[in-house]
């Protein structure tokens, strides 16, 4: 069975700079597995930051990037503001039509 | 703009079918994959199935294969999930997701805003 790990937990001061990672339980992670980074507050859908690595989704501020740190996927926050404070997800394709949710990031700013 | 709007949730018991539905406009629907994606009370996402534009091509998560069925109506712009021998563990918030631009590989770009099914007796 595919785990993918994130981080449970993070902080960052305003006006900071923080990377979340997003790896696989066995193996590494590569622009193959097309992973995707989603913000979500409480009570609110998921927002999609970045999709296929570091394809930054409509609408989303260039403080938000992706890309592929060593063996992991990565989502690098810089100038963190009070209101990226929020839950971050990563998702990898792992084949045959199957995608895997990390556990998600709870971020911090303070 | 895209909006993607769910209907269909509320309280089944255990055993029971129920099937969301998933509204789509501001973009031509034909053309996209789409996925369902859940969120258990208080607990992460978890994706649960991805039908491709022409609904040719299905897939779904072990947790729900074999009891959850994709379909779309590329003639309404919907989008469906009919859910069957429903557990409590499929209690959750069931969100509809564009596929992003690319191949078979796009995870979701844009989101509706949830439809809630609960599964208790």
């Amino acid at each position: 069975q595919t785990v993918v790990t994130q981080e449970p937990s993070l902080s960052v001061s305003p006006g900071g700079t923080v990377t979340l990672t997003c790896g696989l339980s066995s193996g590494s992670v590569s622009s193959s597995h097309y992973p995707s980074w989603f913000q979500q507050t409480p009570g609110q859908a998921p927002r999609t930051l970045i999709y296929s690595t570091n394809t930054r989704s409509s609408g989303v501020p260039d403080r938000f990037s992706g890309s592929i740190l060593g063996n992991k996927a990565a989502l690098t926050i810089t100038g963190a503001q009070a209101d990226d404070e929020s839950d971050f997800y990563c998702v990898l394709y792992v084949g045959r039509g199957i995608w895997v949710f990390g556990g998600g990031t709870k971020l911090t700013v303070l | 703009q895209v909006q993607l709007v769910e209907s269909g949730g509320g309280v089944v018991q255990p055993g029971r079918s129920l099937r969301l539905s998933c509204a789509a406009s501001g973009f031509t629907f034909s053309v996209y994959g789409m996925h369902w994606v859940r969120q258990a009370p208080g607990k992460g996402l978890e994706w649960v199935a991805v039908i491709s534009f022409d609904g040719s091509n299905i897939y779904y998560a072990d947790s729900v294969k074999g009891r959850f069925t994709i379909s779309r109506d590329n003639s309404k712009n919907t989008l469906y999930l009919q859910m069957s021998s429903l557990r409590t563990e499929d209690t959750a918030v069931y969100y509809c997701g564009k596929k992003a631009p690319g191949g078979v590989e796009a995870s979701p770009d844009y989101w509706g805003q949830g439809t809630l099914v609960t599964v208790s007796s």
